[in-house]
Order: structure tokens, then sequence, then C-alpha cells
């Protein structure tokens, strides 16, 4: 009975690869988000998207590209990763009626490109 | 954009005592969440609290929006309790800003 689960929880890989992170919410919300976390703890939101629809692209090279299939998924597909993309990738969902904004968030996805 | 800073940066604490987190911010926010970050990485929901003030078991928290900051209160600390506090605000347009986060450790 996750409410926000992230698959996989660990992705090591090499430097010019493809990789995909998925992320699922049960809570019926319609926001959902991608945050990244640096090794320094900084959590800065990359993407937000609302019923589907990209609300926020906050500055992210186009490698970085979010894809929302419904609303219930949140995607992150990311081309030709460099060293400086390891970090832990956390997806969240909120609401927009009741308490609006508020963020669950999954259990985060630590990518370490070598 | 806005602003959000946290203080103190670190704090270290003997288990059984009290201490209050601070998060100021720059303009006016619409909501205002605080998480705790637990040593395995987990972001759990503590509050949100974007005016007043809300109470859960041995935490409590209260923000003054016209005074553009919150508070986090943590009694009676324990081991547990070790992590990372980050306090989160929105803006408008579904865009969240984090503070830099309160790193705390508990002593037993």
């Amino acid at each position: 009975d996750t409410a926000v689960s992230q698959t996989p929880k660990y992705l090591v890989t090499q430097m010019g690869n493809d990789k995909s992170i998925k992320c699922e919410q049960n809570l019926g919300h319609d926001t959902m988000y991608w945050y990244k976390q640096d090794s320094k703890k900084f959590l800065k939101i990359m993407f937000s998207y609302n019923n589907k629809e990209l609300i926020i692209n906050e500055t992210v090279p186009n490698r970085f590209s979010p894809k929302s299939p419904d609303k219930a998924h949140l995607n992150l597909h990311i081309n030709s990763l460099e060293l400086g993309d390891s970090a832990v990738y956390f997806c969240a969902s909120s609401p927009i009626t009741g308490d609006p904004y508020e963020q669950y968030f999954g259990p985060g996805t630590r990518l370490t490109v070598t | 954009g806005i602003q959000v800073e946290q203080s103190p940066p670190d704090l270290i604490l003997q288990e059984g005592a009290n201490s209050t987190l601070r998060c100021n911010f720059s303009d006016s926010v619409n909501n205002l969440q605080w998480f705790h970050q637990n040593p395995w990485g987990q972001l759990i929901n503590l509050f949100y609290i974007p005016s007043g003030t809300k109470q859960n078991g041995r935490l409590s928290a209260t923000t003054v929006a016209t005074e553009r900051y919150s508070l986090l209160y943590i009694s009676s600390s324990q081991t547990t309790d070790s992590g990372v506090y980050f306090c989160a605000v929105e803006a408008g347009g579904f865009k969240t800003i984090f503070g830099a986060g309160t790193r705390l450790f508990v002593k037993a």
C-alpha cells in the first residue's frame, strides 16, 4: 500500500548511457514532481506535472525528459548521462483539493554515474 | 525568487533536550511544509503549516506568515530524531523551494 513508489532504488551506470526512473502514486493526486538532491543534501525541483501536463521545467538540461502517461505515473528519462547527474532523485505528488500542495515523497532513486 | 533560510545549519543535542529550528522566507507563500529526512534518506512529512500552530506528539510547529517565518519545536529529543529537517515553501505555480536544512544529531 505504498503511497509514492519509485523504481529502481539504486542505479549505477556509465557515462553516455540512457536510463529511466519510474514513479507511481496511488493517492489519487493530480500533481507530480521530480526533485534532485545533490551530495550536500540540497533539494531542487526539476519538473512538476498537473493532470499530465508540464507546469514547471526548472532550467534542467534537455537531456532530462519527463513523461506522464497518466495522472498516477511520472517517469524520468535521462539521455547521455554525465558524472554531474549523480544524485538522489525524488518523485513526489500532491493534491489540488483539501490541503493543496502538501507533498508526499517517494523513497528516492540513488543514481551513480561512473 | 523566494529565498528560504534555515537555522541553525547544524545542531547536536543530548537525548532529552528541547530545541527550536527556524525557517525564514523572503516573500509571501501559499504553503509551508516541514520534512524530516531520516538517516536512510526517506523524506517524511511532519507538518503542512501555511499559518498557525500544529502539534503532533513531541513535535510542534508555528508559522507566522505575516512575519515570514516558521518554527519547529522538538521536545524531549530522542536518537531517532536525528537526520536533516527541511522547510519547504510554495509560492505559486506548483514551484516549491527548499531550505538548505538543519542537520540534527541526538546523542544517547
